[in-house]
């Protein structure tokens, strides 16, 4: 049983797209990330919800909107997307309770060509 | 914010030697140090983690120990087998809604 997963694994899309990556966890954390991993492989931190309240916003263009629609789900929509967002993109979460490390999902590879 | 620098970038080792990556912080109130393992094409994994009150921690062949004066950190690996070749991050973090501060991560290679 996947503890976060998020969908879709890989992305391949053209530039001026828009497109969504969606993830979900099971563990009951109140907390949830998303993180992108670029090519170097540096894991950068986008964007943070707690209990479906927008906490963390890093300096991200505009073009990415984070939705929590509960708090076991944090989707990912990005605008127009150019060349310089294909990255791995991981979505987390965390429980401000157990103060331990993130549960990381799978990944989603986007490639923009 | 935090800056968390880590060395070294990659790291090869024989099999059966020992392995050290080592990370150090800025914000004396970090309070949480995470270490996270990253095999090829998956997720981070955490593999072991220490809070600041305490100086150090083990798990079988991994340890980590924490100098909170100097602010630094390291990952220690004991008796390294070929399936311990990963990526390892070291990250750090502070607060209730942790927001974890990664290290540029070590590419470790343990050779047969």
């Amino acid at each position: 049983d996947t503890a976060v997963s998020q969908t879709p694994k890989y992305l391949v899309t053209q530039m001026g797209n828009d497109k969504s990556i969606k993830c979900e966890q099971n563990l009951g954390h109140d907390t949830m990330y998303w993180y992108k991993q670029d090519s170097k492989k540096f894991l950068k931190i986008m964007f943070s919800y707690n209990n479906k309240e927008l906490i963390i916003n890093e300096t991200v263009p505009n073009r990415f909107s984070p939705k929590s629609p509960d708090k076991a789900h944090l989707n990912l929509h990005i605008n127009s997307l150019e060349l310089g967002d294909s990255a791995v993109y991981f979505c987390a979460s965390y429980s401000s309770n157990l103060v331990r490390g993130y549960t990381f999902g799978s990944g989603t590879r986007l490639t923009v060509v | 914010g935090e800056n968390v620098e880590q060395h070294p970038s990659t790291l090869s080792v024989q099999e059966g030697d020992s392995a050290v990556i080592k990370c150090t912080y800025s914000d004396s109130a970090s309070n949480y140090f995470p270490w996270y393992k990253q095999e090829l094409g998956k997720r981070p994994q955490l593999i072991i983690d220490i809070r600041s009150n305490v100086g150090e921690k083990k798990d079988q062949r991994i340890a980590v120990t924490l100098n909170k004066t100097a602010k630094h950190f390291s990952l220690h690996i004991t008796e390294t087998q070929p399936e311990d070749s990963a990526v390892y991050f070291c990250a750090a973090s502070m607060g209730n809604f942790n927001k974890f501060y990664f290290g540029s991560g070590t590419k470790l290679n343990v050779k047969p």
